[in-house]
């Protein structure tokens, strides 16, 4: 399968505390971003991450790329009941192209 | 600048039958893709349509099949359904799908086949 995998399937945290998601993908990629999912809806954008970057941070998101261990992680702090979603790294391959592989999600629980 | 929009939002059908869905990308974007989300399968990739042409295709057999308009809307049908063609039928556009062009993705299209 070309699907990517993340890790945990499933966290559950309190409020505040931090939430750390990981993703793996299997070929060479142009960039990978990073959705939520709420309830089987459709698929919030949350940020992208080009090849040649390492870091990157939007408001309380904070994601990681390591194309040496193709591995991505996606780090939410000080987390609130509101972000209890599903999360999905998707990796976009080489060149120009509007295909993305998705991992398998993670859900996460923040309990009030 | 308007979303991504997806019509229906809900479709019973029956076996046999065939559906087309339809997809209206953000304006400007040239790029829309399809995607098959089921519990068992995740998040799997259809294909992708480019200034109306077929760009990339995934694993699905030829009963799904697609389109895409001058205006770059998009359309896809799937023809003498199955049940496992169940599914949350989701659209993704983007710019044109270089390093830097986010992809946003319309609220979906629930497919139940009875």
């Amino acid at each position: 399968s070309q699907q990517g995998e993340e890790d945990p399937q499933a966290l559950s945290i309190q409020e505040g505390e931090n939430a750390t998601m990981n993703c793996s993908y299997k070929t060479s990629i142009n960039n990978l971003q990073w959705y939520r999912q709420n309830s089987g809806r459709g698929l919030v954008h949350l940020i992208l991450i080009r090849s040649n970057e390492r870091e990157k941070h939007s408001g309380r998101l904070r994601v990681t790329l390591d194309t040496s261990k193709k591995s991505s992680s996606l780090l939410i702090t000080a987390s609130r009941a509101a972000d209890t979603a599903s999360y999905f790294c998707a990796s976009r391959g080489s060149g120009n192209t509007g295909k993305l592989i998705f991992g398998q999600g993670t859900t996460l629980q923040v309990k009030p | 600048k308007a979303g991504v929009t997806q019509t229906p939002r809900y479709l019973i059908k029956t076996r046999g039958q065939q559906v087309t869905l339809s997809c209206s990308p953000i304006s400007g974007h040239r790029s829309v893709s399809w995607y098959q989300q089921t519990p068992g399968q995740g998040l799997q990739f259809l294909f992708e349509y480019f200034s109306e042409t077929q760009r990339n295709k995934g694993n699905f057999p030829g009963r799904f099949s697609g389109r895409q308009f001058s205006n770059s809307r998009s359309e896809m049908n799937v023809s003498t359904l199955e049940l496992g063609d169940s599914a949350l039928y989701l659209c993704a556009s983007t710019l044109a799908g270089g390093p830097i062009d986010e992809q946003y993705f319309g609220p979906g299209t629930r497919l139940t086949v009875t």
